[in-house]
């Protein structure tokens, strides 16, 4: 059992926007900053979409967007894309230097 | 530009080992830890540990503690991850990716392992 609880799924239309939550039960989780977030489109490698919350790599669409609140980090996608379709994956890094993945989200866009 | 190459697909036998490898290029290969993580097959994401190239120091999941090995040649900018006493479940895409403060900025292609009799 993961550490950080995702909802197995999500969907949304084009142009819609959809949210994908990340919960965590440690305290490392509520304290600190660094949550990250990665898509996995069937068949390719992850791609780090957030990282330290809220933070966009260069390349990545501001559609995309993090936040947290207390225990739980979001992803948020706006003006959802048919390329978008893909698993999401939270990640945090932890005080003994190791890290947890959540269970993964699937996104449809219908 | 940053770039990691994996060793090619692997078919191991149940109690065997397996060897991946993963050459960076495009950075300073010792400056950047570097994570392995795996997929099995219908599961999510996995992180096994990751190894620090400069020093060889190591830091292993719990889960993997006793069967994993990471260890690195820094001579040719590689890192390898060797699992033992392979079990079914073992079965995966097994990534490497580049650590970057907390979290992975650049990952591998994934190297399929599968472990069958």
């Amino acid at each position: 059992q993961s550490a950080l609880t995702q909802p197995p799924s999500v969907s949304g239309s084009p142009g819609q926007s959809v949210t994908i939550s990340c919960t965590g039960t440690s305290s490392d989780f509520s304290t600190y900053n660094r949550v990250s977030w990665y898509q996995l489109p069937p068949g390719t490698a992850p791609k780090l979409m957030i990282y330290e919350v809220s933070n966009r790599p260069s390349g990545v669409p501001d559609r995309f967007s993090g936040s947290k609140s207390g225990s739980t980090a979001s992803l948020t996608i706006s003006g959802l894309q048919a390329e978008d379709e893909a698993d999401y994956y939270c990640s945090s890094y932890t005080s003994s230097s190791t890290w947890v993945f959540g269970g993964g989200t699937k996104l449809t866009v219908l | 530009h940053v770039q990691l190459v994996q060793s090619g697909a692997e078919v191991k036998k149940p109690g065997a080992s397996v060897k991946v490898s993963c050459k960076a290029s495009g950075y300073t290969f010792t400056g950047y830890n570097m994570h392995w993580v795996r997929q099995a097959p219908g599961q999510g994401l996995e992180w096994m540990g990751w190894i620090n190239p400069n020093t060889g120091g190591t830091n292993y999941a719990q889960k993997f503690q006793g069967r994993v090995t990471m260890t690195r040649d820094t001579s040719i900018s590689t890192a390898y991850m060797e699992l033992s006493r392979l079990r079914s479940d073992d079965t995966a895409v097994y990534y490497c990716a580049r650590r970057l403060t907390y979290h992975m900025d650049v990952w591998g292609k994934g190297t399929t392992v599968t472990v069958s009799s």
